[in-house]
């Protein structure tokens, strides 16, 4: 049972390049999310999805695009990246009626854009 | 969500109980005080939830206000695995959690 495996774990950009993140989970849960995280900062959401095919956005959503096209995936992608994206992202996932449960969270993702 | 107030930074010795505070005065009767922690070059992980009464598990105690304006995490005897930044969170909706800056813990030997 891997739970929330992100990748890549590690990633150099340069400026105007684009990439996909993958977060994938096998707990067959419903929702799923994206934050990044700044140096010395708590976390913020990008876009986060309640189900297959649907995806909401967040606190900072723009330079950002996601999907989920199946149920276990949910792809974070930088379509033209900027220094600013430079960040710590964290893939999430969660059943539906998370106000009695926790999230689970994989392991990060370090992106630096030059 | 509603909004919660934690202090930046505490400290402890190893081995002595902890008591993170959190404040929040504007809770509604539906919100859920959630805990997080996130240990250094990791993602965060839950420690512990309630809605009224106070909880226990095997990370930690939750105590809650009888009023349910603050409510405190206790940490009965910490370790230095325990050093982390400490997120109070209020959870009205199922749909999404937004995190504060949190308290960061440093334990010390």
């Amino acid at each position: 049972n891997a739970g929330v495996t992100q990748t890549p774990k590690f990633r150099v950009l340069k400026t105007g390049q684009s990439m996909t993140l993958l977060c994938a989970q096998d707990m067959n849960h419903e929702y799923m999310y994206w934050y990044r995280q700044d140096p010395g900062m708590g976390l913020r959401l990008i876009h986060y999805s309640v189900g297959e095919g649907t995806t909401a956005k967040g606190e900072v959503p723009d330079g950002y695009n996601v999907s989920r096209l199946k149920k276990q995936n949910f792809l974070l992608g930088l379509e033209s990246a900027a220094p600013s994206q430079t960040s710590v992202y964290f893939c999430a996932s969660s059943y539906s009626g998370t106000r009695v449960l926790g999230y689970t969270f994989g392991s990060g993702t370090r992106l630096t854009v030059v | 969500d509603a909004k919660t107030t934690q202090p930046n930074s505490m400290e402890s010795n190893e081995e002595e109980p902890v008591h993170l505070p959190c404040n929040h005065s504007t809770i509604s009767g539906t919100d859920y005080i959630h805990w997080y922690r996130q240990l250094p070059s990791q993602g965060p992980e839950y420690v512990i939830h309630g809605l009224t009464s106070n909880v226990n598990n095997r990370m930690a105690s939750l105590a809650i206000a009888e009023d349910r304006k603050s409510s405190t995490l206790i940490l009965h005897r910490a370790t230095l695995r325990d050093a982390a930044v400490y997120y109070c969170i209020l959870r009205d909706r199922d749909d999404k959690i937004i995190f504060g800056k949190g308290t960061r813990l440093h334990i010390l030997p």
